[in-house]
């Protein structure tokens, strides 16, 4: 099993719709949770923190953390095509200091 | 604030090589990790740095090495190129060791030929 397991897509949706990405991690004492955004060639881009269960919302992204089921999620409102991009995972263990596990990526397309 | 900056951006060496990688993270933050990410391993964890001191190690042979300055830059050097070695080598930056936020740098394209 890997440490931190993404769907590698490509996940298409619609201008304008929602986009829902998961992300699932198999340590227990995991306590810091990133997702990057990436575009073809460059390099990631964070997107969102998220340390405690529940929801964070930034602007049109919303992070959803579950530590009792141990996955992760990033929501999009509003896609904009400008959002297709590869969106990473990544999880910090406690103790790990700054070493971030990252699952594979999720390629989102944003259709006109 | 100017981000997290790497030089060079684009590098080709030849097999048996050796290469440095410089980084120069965000004014005020001073740990350093770094990352290699190729196609199919994904983004993989070098080391992490702070206060000119390696806190974590990834899983990557003896020579991938690296260091810091009192100045929080960092360099890493990788000796005796193989061809596995092609990848994007990405630099982190953040305030402290802590598990804290991660600003990543745009990366130095490394080609072994």
């Amino acid at each position: 099993q890997k440490e931190v397991e993404q769907n590698s897509g490509p996940l298409s949706v619609p201008e304008g719709a929602i986009a829902s990405l998961n992300c699932t991690y198999s340590d227990r004492g995991s306590q810091s949770f990133f997702w990057y955004r990436q575009y073809s060639g460059k390099s990631p881009e964070l997107i969102m923190s998220i340390y405690s269960n529940g929801d964070k919302e930034d602007g049109r992204f919303t992070a959803q953390l579950n530590k009792a089921s141990q996955y992760v999620s990033l929501l999009i409102r509003d896609s904009q095509p400008s959002d297709s991009a590869t969106y990473l995972c990544a999880v910090n263990k406690a103790g790990g200091g700054n070493k971030l596990t990252f699952g594979t990526g999720t390629q989102l397309k944003v259709e006109l | 604030k100017a981000g997290v900056t790497q030089t060079p951006r684009y590098l080709i060496k030849t097999r048996g090589q050796q290469v440095t990688l410089s980084c120069s993270p965000i004014s005020g933050h001073r740990s350093v990790s770094w990352y290699q990410q190729t196609p199919g391993q994904g983004l993989q964890f070098l080391f992490e740095y702070f206060s000119e001191t390696q806190r974590n190690k990834g899983n990557f042979p003896g020579r991938f090495s690296g260091r810091q300055f009192s100045n929080s830059r960092s360099e890493m050097n990788v000796s005796t190129l193989e061809l596995g070695d092609s990848a994007l080598y990405l630099c982190a930056s953040s305030l402290g060791p802590a598990g804290e936020t991660q600003y990543f740098g745009p990366g130095t394209r490394l080609l072994v030929l």
